[in-house]
């Protein structure tokens, strides 16, 4: 399995406050990405990275931001969580943007 | 963007049996995955095959990348096989996109 590890796990907050995911790697992927996952709709990509400081929006970015201060660790951060972001959130990896990409084993996100 | 639509959306099997779901995709592709999601939200790597046809035990999967489309088959099905079915590609510089999946469940 590759080695990615997302926390926290399970969370609950509150409309209204600040929520950071924070997915760490092993394999020194140059590639990382934050997946949302929800009823009806499949996986859909949020932000994703192709290097330290670099990244891209996805398709449902609004909301959300990234940061990656070095290789192994992408941080995802709503900033003022909404009930629409309450999600099981998906990090992955990839050596580069066309191969094998491994997810993690995903973070359940409950705004109240 | 590029489209990507799996079917059927729904698939009830009785165990043993054999089975084929599709994906099809609007554009060419660079890189095209098929995943297995089990019932406790892991998504697994089941193939990585932009072309070509691959096998792994009870699992093949074959993409026809000029038409645009690939199936994965599941022969002798069991009841871990059950869970959802995800295929997604990477067209350009795009990410992977997903399809919505099919949902497969085996009954003993």
């Amino acid at each position: 399995d590759a080695g990615i590890t997302q926390s926290p796990r399970h969370k609950v907050t509150e409309t209204g406050t600040p929520v950071t995911l924070r997915c760490h790697q092993t394999e020194n992927h140059r590639y990382m990405y934050w997946y949302r996952q929800d009823p009806g709709h499949g996986l859909r990509l949020i932000h994703y990275s192709y290097g330290v400081k670099d990244t891209d929006k996805g398709e449902v970015s609004d909301g959300y931001s990234v940061s990656r201060s070095k290789t192994e660790d992408f941080l995802l951060t709503l900033e003022s969580a909404t009930s629409s972001q309450t999600s099981v959130y998906f990090c992955a990896i990839s050596l580069t943007g066309g191969n094998t990409i491994y997810f993690g084993e995903g973070s359940w996100l409950t705004v109240v | 963007g590029i489209q990507v639509e799996q079917s059927p959306p729904d698939l009830i099997l009785q165990e043993g049996a054999n089975s084929t779901l599709r994906c099809n995709f609007s554009d060419s592709v660079n890189n095209l995955q098929w995943f297995h999601q089990n019932p406790w939200g892991q998504l697994i790597n089941l193939f990585y095959i932009p072309s070509g046809t691959k096998q792994n035990g009870r699992l093949s999967a074959t993409t026809v990348a000029t038409e645009r489309y690939s199936l994965l088959y599941i022969s002798s099905s069991q009841t871990t096989d059950s869970g959802v079915y995800f295929c997604a590609v990477v067209s350009g510089n795009t990410p992977l996109v997903f399809g919505k999946g099919t949902r497969l469940s085996v009954i003993a």
